[in-house]
């Protein structure tokens, strides 16, 4: 039982290049959250989803788009990475209480 | 709108103190409230999640109450030790679309 997965754990891009992070859980929940975290600004839902194939928008959703084609993945895209998306990422998923599984991050650069 | 604060942001105490970690919301209209540790460089762990129709939760050391009249959460550690050290974190899901975090407090525990 892994519990909820992220890869990469690191990664550098250069400004318009494009990426994905991927965030796969074995809990068989239907909830699933992307989160960044930056310094003085706390962690910060980008993108959220309440089971296979149903996406939603968070609180900081522009430049991403994700994806839930299955029930124990959920993808988070960069289309034109740029220096403002230098960020920790965080992936969750939520039991049936709303308690919430984090994943290890993603510490993305952007130069 | 909900907001969320975390007094202090830092505490230093020595080892064996039992302390109180304070979590102030403005909006008593939660879900849930959950409280998580974050070593550095890492991801969040759950420490302890409250219902909105609970009053506390308890898990070894550690003790969450919630007091939603009031505002406020405390997360209560007893006889503190070195690996307490950490960054906690209180997080409030006010709807299945919104969660908001606290700031933080950083807690140093000296050997």
């Amino acid at each position: 039982n892994a519990g909820v997965t992220q890869t990469p754990k690191f990664r550098v891009l250069k400004t318009g290049q494009s990426m994905t992070l991927l965030c796969a859980q074995d809990m068989n929940h239907e909830y699933m959250y992307w989160y960044r975290q930056d310094p003085g600004m706390g962690l910060r839902l980008i993108h959220y989803s309440v089971g296979e194939g149903t996406t939603a928008k968070g609180e900081v959703p522009d430049g991403y788009n994700v994806s839930r084609l299955k029930k124990q993945n959920f993808l988070l895209g960069l289309e034109s990475a740029a220096p403002s998306q230098t960020s920790v990422y965080f992936c969750a998923s939520i039991d049936a209480r709303l308690k919430q599984y984090f994943g290890p991050g993603t510490r993305l650069t952007v130069t | 709108k909900q907001e969320v604060t975390q007094i202090p942001a830092a505490l230093s105490v020595p080892e064996g103190e039992n302390l109180v970690l304070n979590c102030s919301f403005t909006d008593s209209a939660i879900y849930n409230l959950q409280w998580f540790r974050q070593d550095p460089g890492k991801g969040l762990t759950s420490l302890l999640l409250i219902q909105s129709s609970q009053r506390e939760q308890t898990s070894g050391r550690l003790n969450a109450s919630l007091d939603k009249s009031s505002g406020r959460s405390t997360l209560y550690i007893a006889a503190s030790q070195p690996g307490d050290s950490a960054t906690y974190l209180c997080a409030l899901k006010t709807s299945y679309d919104k969660v908001i975090f606290g700031p933080g407090t950083s807690l140093s525990v000296i050997p």
